[in-house]
């Protein structure tokens, strides 16, 4: 099946620093991706659906400005917490639908965020 | 490698049973999630299984052992808004998520 990847793994920074995650898909084209937070034992909150070429859709109650996405190419979606604090220590965790079938996702492993 | 394994699709009557299954081979093991996902929708939080055994939360049981890298995930008295993708993760050693394919659920009349 197709393979999605996340960079970094783990990241750990002080309060007030911004962080970069990327999301890419290694073996097909993503024209949408998306991005979730999950907290422990949680459901996966759908934060944002990045999409190629055009500004990313933010589901209600997240900040836009707090959490920066950029989709530049049909492989590679970032996601960039800016100014961190310890509250958006997560986990977070991008997708992106098989083409042609927004029913078939394929979930990166994620990203652990330690904000100190 | 790592890898997990559940059945592509899966077809069952309403008011039934069915048992969905996943196994896996991981770099170490911190745990086991099941997720729904209806079409177009974020997955929904079902069951995390860390240890051995059956966890039952109303219709929906899941099971784990460790040490034949399997877990199920029991739905009972199906019903048609049960109709989706049923995804089984673990959480490694690096406690990264590692996640199966999902299993599409069809549930007819």
């Amino acid at each position: 099946g197709a393979v999605v990847s996340q960079h970094p793994s783990r990241v750990i920074c002080k309060s007030g620093t911004s962080v970069k995650i990327e999301c890419r898909s290694l073996d097909f084209q993503a024209t949408t991706m998306f991005w979730y937070r999950q907290f422990p034992k949680k459901s996966l909150m759908l934060m944002a659906t990045s999409n190629e070429g055009s500004k990313a859709t933010y589901e209600q109650g997240v900040e836009k400005d707090k959490f920066l996405i950029n989709h530049a190419s049909l492989t590679l979606s970032t996601l960039t917490v800016t100014s961190a604090h310890p509250e958006d220590s997560s986990f977070y965790i991008c997708s992106a639908p098989s083409s042609g079938d927004y029913n078939e996702q394929f979930f990166g492993p994620g990203t652990r965020l330690t904000v100190l | 490698g790592q890898n997990i394994d559940q059945p592509t699709e899966m077809t069952a009557t309403e008011g039934a049973i069915v048992q969905i299954n996943c196994t896996y081979q991981t770099s170490g093991f911190n745990g086991l999630f099941w997720y729904q996902q209806h079409a177009g929708e974020a997955p929904t939080f079902l069951s995390y299984n860390v240890l051995d055994g059956l966890e039952e939360k109303g219709r929906f049981s899941s099971f784990l052992s460790r040490s034949k890298g399997y877990s199920y995930l029991l739905l009972k008295e199906l019903q048609m808004k049960d109709s989706a993708s049923y995804l089984c993760a673990v959480v490694d050693s690096n406690y990264q998520l590692i996640w199966g394919a999902g299993t599409k659920l069809i549930i007819k009349p």
